[in-house]
């Protein structure tokens, strides 16, 4: 079975420009994470769903952040518009169901601001 | 809350020679979950371990072991004839397992470097 697909796999992009990160997680599985990696801060979580349904976003920066799951085998994490502080790499992580324990993560998107 | 620390910023070991990186961890939740991931320099999050915090025995597979101290709160990863391909960063990571599947709450790291 494929593993948690990413796209793009980087992207750079201008200040004021809209950025849509995708994320495919793996088939059944239940759970779906954003995490973001900075040097600052390190890995820390954005959003997370289970069953499409958004269960937190309090990690979500501010309201140029936004992200969907339109279906089981789609996300999408939006930023409009993108500043350089937003430069970081995006991971899309899934899970099977409540009692898994493992999160399979996809190899991350790598976004750049200029 | 949840909180991991991650003490060590880099580490160095020769080929062959077991290392430990430390994770200490702080947490009122009464059932949570230890893991340790792999990063190497092509950027992908590889799951190397997990403990269960009422597992009773030390969790295996295959070099790593993890060296749980629940009086401690220390959850510290043990490798066992490092090889070249082990050098890479290392994230301490924890999670409630009572209340579904939680986000995981990451250490900052620590970078391990294996010198032949």
């Amino acid at each position: 079975d494929a593993g948690v697909i990413q796209s793009p796999r980087h992207e750079v992009t201008e200040m004021g420009q809209e950025v849509t990160l995708r994320c495919k997680p793996i088939s059944g599985h239940d759970y779906l994470f954003w995490y973001r990696q900075t040097m600052m801060r390190g890995l820390e979580l954005l959003i997370y769903f289970n069953n499409n349904v958004p269960i937190d976003d309090s990690g979500m920066p501010e309201d140029r952040f936004s992200a969907k799951m339109p279906n089981a085998s789609f996300s999408t994490l939006k930023i409009q518009p993108s500043e350089p502080r937003d430069s970081a790499v995006y991971f899309c992580a899934s899970s099977l169901d409540s009692i898994s324990y493992e999160q399979y993560f996809g190899p991350g998107t790598r976004l750049t601001v200029t | 809350a949840q909180k991991i620390t991650q003490t060590q910023p880099g580490m160095f070991v020769q080929e062959k020679e077991a290392v430990t990186l430390d994770c200490t961890y702080d947490t009122s939740d009464q059932s949570y979950g230890l893991f340790w991931y792999k990063q190497p320099s092509s950027g992908e999050m590889i799951f190397l371990i997990y403990q269960g915090s009422y597992d009773e025995q030390n969790a295996t597979e295959g070099r790593y072991s993890l060296n749980f101290q629940k009086a401690r709160k220390s959850a510290n990863l043990v490798i066992s004839a490092s090889q070249l391909g082990d050098s890479a960063m290392y994230f301490c990571a924890m999670r409630d397992v009572l209340s579904g599947n939680t986000p995981l709450v990451f250490g900052k790291g620590t970078r391990l470097s294996v010198i032949a």
